[in-house]
């Protein structure tokens, strides 16, 4: 694994409360992307970031805020956690200058109840 | 909009087959086509790319057909084992713009 630790690796939260998924990578790399992967629909990103206080939004953001305050770490919140957003998150970095590979983390599991 | 299509969502080889994933995409302006291998419990992982100005690339068991003109691209698996069992995603990007756009994801199943 390319230095990209995710926590919690697995949480069961209530409808309508607040959830913080953390990332963080070692590898000081510039770009960081929160994806969600759904059967049937893939990996669809959520937000990116390119840097500190640097983010912007994917296809599927309604219902979830990002921050990155420091190179390394990168938070994902959803703010009233809804049933549709049981799901598995996946964290990636990306060097940029130019290179495209993604590295992806270990993923989260949430199930909200 | 779905901008990779991404076909067929499952599929099951025999060992020793080859197994095919097909991918298209709209955007013409992608410049970048990476295909992810996943296996249960795991974040995806690059296994093979390629760039439109070639219409093949070979990496030991594994190769990429890029057709430019039809806007489509493949995934190959020549003698495919069950260790190759994992779901595949095909993907697109476009040079300095640092959003990978993914398909929806093929689950293989290689059977002995």
């Amino acid at each position: 694994d390319a230095g990209i630790t995710q926590s919690p690796r697995h949480k069961v939260t209530e409808t309508g409360t607040p959830v913080t998924l953390r990332c963080h990578q070692t590898e000081n790399h510039r770009y960081m992307y929160w994806y969600r992967q759904d059967p049937g629909h893939g990996l669809r990103l959520i937000h990116y970031s390119y840097g500190v206080k640097d983010t912007d939004k994917g296809e599927v953001s309604d219902g979830y805020s990002v921050s990155r305050s420091k190179t390394e770490d990168f938070l994902l919140t959803l703010e009233s956690a809804t049933s549709s957003q049981t799901s598995v998150y996946f964290c990636a970095i990306n060097p940029g200058q130019g290179r495209t590979e993604a590295f992806f983390g270990q993923g989260t599991r949430l199930t909200v109840v | 909009q779905q901008q990779v299509k991404q076909s067929p969502q499952s599929l099951i080889v025999q060992k020793g087959g080859i197994s095919i994933i097909n991918c298209a995409y709209e955007n013409t302006a992608f410049d970048y086509f990476p295909w992810y291998q996943q296996f249960p419990g795991k974040g995806p992982a690059l296994l093979i790319a390629i760039r439109p100005d070639v219409s093949e690339k070979k990496e030991g068991r594994f190769t990429i057909s890029f057709n430019k003109s039809a806007k489509q691209f493949s995934l190959h698996i020549m003698d495919s084992q069950p260790g190759d069992s994992a779901t595949y995603f095909c993907a697109a990007s476009m040079e300095g713009y640092q959003k990978v756009t993914f398909g929806i994801g093929t689950k293989l199943q290689v059977i002995p």
